[in-house]
């Protein structure tokens, strides 16, 4: 699978856990941060985004922070259940570029 | 469903073979990317097309050649791979209100294997 050689971080909760994943970015250029969640056999799927003119966004279930000053960005799940076990990707975006530079990755695997 | 479709959704092929993989945006965007994902390294873009034009090519080997005939269709053409090309190939689509604004739709990917 896409793990194989790439060795990615792994979260495991019990199902009805919080969750909280953890993202560091480089670029203080950065102006834009969105978080992806990956399925097995599936393209990532947009979950939540943030512009660096925030520090707290709340989505369904999930809440993305930003702390521009360490340049972290974290996702929150509550109440974590088993169909959010996947790969979570965040995504950074400079300003005056269009494309995303993406983290390599956070497994996360509910415990029923 | 993401509106984005791809085909095919696996592919083998020789080193000598000659492919094209295909990229289909029902979203109304006009930016469209080819990222490569493999299991060495995390996401990797490769090429940007905004309104058909190329604006962005990240030092790809020119045996992957971009084809954007208009803003919904995009295509990878494949020639003469190495097996380390082996990858899932991704195509993603946005809005492009601009730099910094866009979010990216991801469709469901190639999985591409080279022989």
């Amino acid at each position: 699978g896409e793990s194989v050689g790439l060795h990615l971080p792994t979260l495991s909760v019990q199902e009805g856990d919080n969750s909280i994943i953890n993202c560091a970015y480089s670029n203080s250029a950065s102006d834009y941060f969105i978080w992806y969640k990956q399925e097995s056999g599936k393209g990532p799927q947009f979950i939540i985004d943030i512009r660096s003119n925030m520090d707290k966004r709340q989505g369904q279930r999930v809440t993305v922070l930003l702390n521009k000053t360490v340049k972290h960005l974290s996702l929150q799940i509550a109440a974590t259940q088993p169909g959010d076990s996947a790969v979570y990707f965040c995504a950074e975006n400079m300003t005056g570029r269009r494309a995303l530079t993406f983290g390599s990755g956070t497994r996360l695997q509910v415990q029923p | 469903e993401t509106g984005v479709t791809q085909t095919p959704r696996h592919l083998v092929m020789g080193m000598t073979n000659k492919k094209s993989l295909k990229c289909e945006q029902h979203l109304g965007h006009n930016a469209m990317y080819w990222y490569k994902q493999s299991a060495k390294k995390p996401l990797e873009l490769m090429f940007v097309y905004n309104f058909k034009e190329q604006t962005e090519n990240n030092s790809v080997p020119s045996r992957f050649s971009p084809e954007c005939p208009n803003s919904s269709h995009l295509f990878l053409h494949l020639h003469t791979l190495q097996p380390e090309d082996s990858a899932l190939y991704l195509c993603a689509s946005s809005q492009d209100g601009g730099p910094g604004t866009d979010t990216q739709y991801f469709g469901p990917g190639t999985r591409l294997t080279v022989l």
